[in-house]
């Protein structure tokens, strides 16, 4: 079941520096992968998107690699701003509902 | 850009009453979602509706939940008899077929 309370890992990286956020799936029949940013008090924010069939994707400063294999995601994102602090999900679909994983929350020091 | 436009953005009822939460999706999507995020929680699937029904909808979607596309614009989520633990921020979103995704920026619902 749903752990109530939540604790989020964190993440903390100097400004400038790049930053790497991984996350796990479960199901093996996910096809589509969206990596989301959320600020406080604000709904998820896309960043990038994958699908099953590549393994690899960049977007604006940012990579999003898929591992199938061991059902793994990352997302890295380059020369990181203080505008990049935020908590930052993966969601995956095999249909239409995402599942959105716990989240990772990215601290940026000036 | 486009955006899914959800109103109001804070909503305080009292338990047992029955709320009604407003999103105005992409005008091209064909796809409407709602999601719920509890205080410090992750985001959780509620629902999903296409041509003018329910496709998908999680365990939390019981009688109390339902959805409705009134008109060619809005699509709404009402709560019926709401509870305590009812409490959270909901999120609409709307999609194309394959991609797009697109969410709201909520409504945070206290229920006291």
């Amino acid at each position: 079941g749903e752990s109530v309370g939540l604790h989020l890992p964190t993440l903390s990286v100097q400004e400038g520096d790049n930053s790497i956020i991984n996350c796990a799936y479960s199901n093996s029949a996910s096809d589509y992968f969206i990596w989301y940013k959320q600020e406080s008090g604000k709904g998820p924010q896309f960043i990038i998107d994958i699908r099953s069939n590549m393994d690899k994707r960049q977007g604006q400063r940012v990579t999003v690699l898929l591992n199938k294999t061991v059902k793994h995601l990352s997302l890295q994102i380059a020369a990181t701003q203080p505008g990049d602090s935020a908590v930052y999900f993966c969601a995956d679909t095999g249909r239409r509902a995402l599942t959105f994983g716990s989240g990772t929350r990215l601290q940026v020091q000036p | 850009e486009p955006e899914v436009t959800q109103t109001p953005s804070h909503q305080v009822t009292q338990m047992g009453q029955e709320v009604i939460l407003r999103c105005v999706p992409i005008s091209n999507h064909l796809y409407f979602y709602w999601y719920r995020q509890i205080l410090g929680q992750k985001v959780e699937f509620l629902v999903s509706f296409y041509n003018n029904e329910i496709s998908e909808k999680s365990e939390i979607f019981d009688d109390q939940f339902s959805v409705e596309r009134p008109d060619g614009s809005n699509f709404t989520l009402k709560i019926r008899s709401t509870k305590l633990e009812d409490s959270a921020m909901y999120f609409c979103a709307s999609s194309e077929p394959d991609y797009g995704y697109t969410f709201g920026s909520g409504t945070r619902l206290t229920v006291v």
